[in-house]
């Protein structure tokens, strides 16, 4: 069946340094969402990317979209301690595919 | 406008009980989705409700069964409680023809 593979598992940075999530399906996808945990919470819709090749920013966040639809990226530039949690990628293969298939996600950790 | 609601917040059951969770969606959206989440994992897709029939369905046992009700609001049911099926429950609403899901806070459901 269809899997999402994610790196790292985690991630601990200096407030102010880069993070870079990579997450990489199985299958072609209709479309891919990211979503944030943080701890004790539950997964919050960030973004979703549903072109070839696209590029989505939102503030200090990066989304990507690989050119085959099978890869994506999330870089957060400058991070600050309100950015810590676990950031998920969400693949959907589309057509009569409802189903969300995640990944085990990057916990980022960030020391101020 | 609330969000995405779940009731309880917290359950402890014994193994081989039964078990009921229930979510009403955000306001305005009709499809409701359940996922398992396990200490550490990503959320496991677990089926799909849209005009109160199983639209998709993860690779869940029969154990899990849902049912939606005409205010799109949805149960989950658990019959004999393995140890394994302590998780993290997710409710997830969205709008027909629309992908992005919004989650609930959660049930946390321990079997004993």
């Amino acid at each position: 069946g269809q899997q999402v593979m994610q790196i790292p598992q985690y991630q601990h940075v200096q407030e102010g340094e880069d993070f870079t999530t990579y997450c990489n399906s199985s299958t072609t996808l209709s479309n891919i969402q990211w979503y944030k945990q943080r701890p004790g919470g539950h997964p919050v819709f960030l973004i979703q990317l549903v072109k070839s090749g696209e590029v989505k920013k939102q503030k200090r966040l990066t989304f990507q979209f690989g050119e085959a639809k099978k890869n994506s990226s999330l870089h957060i530039t400058a991070t600050q301690t309100t950015d810590v949690g676990t950031y998920f990628c969400a693949g959907q293969r589309g057509g009569s595919n409802y189903k969300l298939t995640f990944g085990k996600g990057t916990l980022l950790t960030v020391n101020p | 406008d609330a969000g995405v609601t779940q009731s309880p917040t917290h359950l402890i059951k014994t193994r081989g009980q039964q078990v009921t969770l229930r979510c009403s969606p955000k306001s305005g959206h009709d499809t409701v989705s359940w996922y398992q989440q396990a200490l550490g994992q990503g959320p496991q897709f677990i089926f799909q409700y849209y005009e109160e029939e199983e639209r998709q369905r993860g690779n869940f046992p029969d154990r899990f069964s849902g049912h939606q009700f005409p205010n799109y609001s949805s149960e989950l049911n658990v019959n004999a409680l393995l140890l394994g099926d302590s998780a993290l429950y997710l409710c997830a609403s969205s709008l027909r023809g629309r992908t992005e899901a919004f989650f609930g806070q959660g049930t946390r459901l321990t079997v004993v």
